[in-house]
């Protein structure tokens, strides 16, 4: 039972243009939601989180919207550029003070072509 | 910066071999996380520990175990390698509940 989906295993844009990445869930107890960034033969690094109280985080190029009812978020790169060409996790963890699990999907591979 | 080491960036082993990956983090982190891997499968969590010598399974413990003994250092154990085995490896901590840094991962194959 996947609970946090990426439903799209890959996406090619033009350099300059808007990436949007996107990430459905299923569980109603997430509250917290992360995005990584992965590149071949390297461990995924922390790109930008969004705590469910809110609908946007923005860093930069990079924002992540979050839409609780529709269970959905995106993240957007803008403008992109080649060097974001990398696999993108989105991650999900529960509410609750014991809870340091992540849930993550199973990626996107995001081409920036230049 | 925070600082999540690996022991090995490649390693091959062969079936029925006894199994060690070792962690290391330098920021005094309570949690540790091994997870793999896999293309289309993306990451999923084998054991973490939120202390020393406590430790929980994650989605697919089968086949693994783990030791933390002390609070840097966590370490998975294969305990008699399968083919099946082959993989990506990736360590991660965080503190409380805040974000997971990552290791680079040992690229784990088993003839």
């Amino acid at each position: 039972d996947q609970q946090v989906k990426q439903n799209s295993p890959s996406l090619s844009v033009q350099e300059g243009r808007i990436s949007i990445l996107n990430c459905d869930y299923t569980n109603s107890m997430f509250d917290y939601f992360l995005w990584y960034k992965k590149y071949p033969a390297e461990g995924p690094t922390f790109l930008i989180s969004i705590s469910s109280i809110k609908d946007k985080n923005e860093d930069g190029r990079f924002t992540v919207f979050l839409n609780k009812s529709a269970k959905h978020l995106s993240l957007h790169i803008v403008p992109s550029q080649p060097g974001d060409s990398a696999v993108y996790f989105c991650a999900a963890r529960p509410s609750g003070a014991g809870s340091y699990q992540l849930t993550f999907g199973k990626g996107t591979k995001l081409s920036v072509i230049p | 910066d925070v600082k999540v080491t690996q022991s090995s960036r490649y390693l091959v082993k062969r079936t029925g071999e006894k199994v060690f990956l070792e962690c290391v983090q330098d920021m005094d982190h309570e949690n540790m996380f091994w997870y793999r891997q896999d293309p289309g499968l993306g990451l999923r969590l084998i054991y973490f520990s939120y202390d020393v010598k406590m430790k929980e399974k994650g989605d697919i413990p089968e086949g693994y175990s783990v030791s933390r003994e002390k609070k840097e250092r966590f370490s998975l154990i294969l305990e008699s390698a399968s083919t099946n085995q082959t993989s990506m490896y990736l360590c991660a901590s965080s503190d409380y509940r805040n974000e997971q840094f990552f290791g680079p991962g040992t690229r784990l194959t088993v003839l």
